[in-house]
C-alpha cells in the first residue's frame, strides 16, 4: 500500500536559520509529490510539487525540495526561516489519481 | 473570491442528527474530493468523485456518503453524526490535465456533542 511518512512530529528552529523538513515515500513507483503548508485556522496551500525532471524544485515563499529516488525521500527546505514560517506542513503523493497525507509535521520557530 | 469555498465555516451538532457539508468550486475542475484531519493523523480521503456520475470510496467512507450535484458542487453528508465524526472538514478539486495537484478550500470545523 502506498504511505507517505514524516518521521518528525514537531521541530523547533530559531528565526534566521536553516531548515529541513524530511518526507519518505513507499509506493510502487516513483509518484507526483507535493508539499503542502496549513498556517493555524487555515486551509493547505500548495508549496511545492515534483512530477519529474530536475530533482529539486523551487516554491513559494523560498521553499525547495530535493527528490531522491535511491532514499525514498523529498525533504522540504529554506535556507532562513521566519517566523511567519510558523505552520503545519505536510508532505503527500500521488501515484493513482488520489493523494495520500503524510501526519504533519508542526514547524515552531524560535526568536 | 476564493476558488474553492465551503459551508458551513464552522458547525455544531448532536448525536443522531443528519448534517451536510457543501462545497462549491469555480476552477472549472472535473475531480472533487473530501477529506477529514484529525490531530497527529494528518488528512484522510473519504470520498472523491472523478465526474458527475463518478462516485468513490476513500480510505474512511464508513458513516458518510457523498452527492455530485454538478461539476462545481460536492456535498458531504453525515447521516447520523457521533462524536468521533468531531473533525475539520476539507474539499479540494483537481484537474486530470494538472497531474493531480489539488487545491483544497478553507475547511469545516465540526463539533459533534
Amino acid at each position: 500500500a502506498q504511505s507517505v511518512t514524516q518521521p518528525d512530529i514537531h521541530i523547533t528552529v530559531s528565526e534566521g536559520a536553516s531548515l529541513e523538513l524530511r518526507c519518505n515515500y513507499s509506493y510502487g513507483a516513483t509518484p507526483y509529490l507535493f508539499w503542502y503548508v496549513q498556517s493555524p485556522g487555515q486551509g493547505l496551500q500548495l508549496l511545492l510539487k515534483y512530477f519529474s525532471g530536475d530533482t529539486l524544485v523551487q516554491g513559494i515563499k523560498g521553499f525547495e525540495a530535493e527528490f531522491k529516488r535511491s532514499q525514498s525521500s523529498f525533504n522540504l527546505r529554506k535556507p532562513s526561516v521566519h517566523w511567519s514560517d510558523a505552520a503545519e506542513y505536510f508532505c503527500a503523493a500521488s501515484g493513482y489519481s488520489t493523494l495520500t497525507f503524510g501526519k504533519g509535521t508542526m514547524l515552531l520557530v524560535s526568536p | 473570491d476564493a476558488d474553492v469555498t465551503q459551508t458551513p465555516r464552522n458547525r455544531i451538532t448532536k448525536t443522531g442528527k443528519r448534517i451536510m457539508l457543501e462545497c462549491s468550486q469555480t476552477k472549472g475542475h472535473d475531480r472533487m474530493y473530501w477529506y477529514r484531519q484529525d490531530p497527529g493523523l494528518g488528512l484522510r480521503l473519504i470520498y472523491y468523485s472523478f465526474d458527475v456520475k463518478d462516485i468513490n470510496k476513500g480510505e474512511i467512507s464508513d458513516g458518510y456518503s457523498v452527492s455530485r450535484q454538478a461539476q462545481a458542487k460536492f456535498s458531504l453528508s453525515l447521516e447520523s453524526a457521533i462524536p468521533n465524526q468531531t473533525a475539520l472538514y476539507f474539499c479540494a478539486t483537481s484537474d486530470y490535465k494538472g497531474q493531480e495537484t489539488q487545491y483544497f478550500g478553507p475547511g469545516t470545523r465540526l463539533l459533534v456533542l
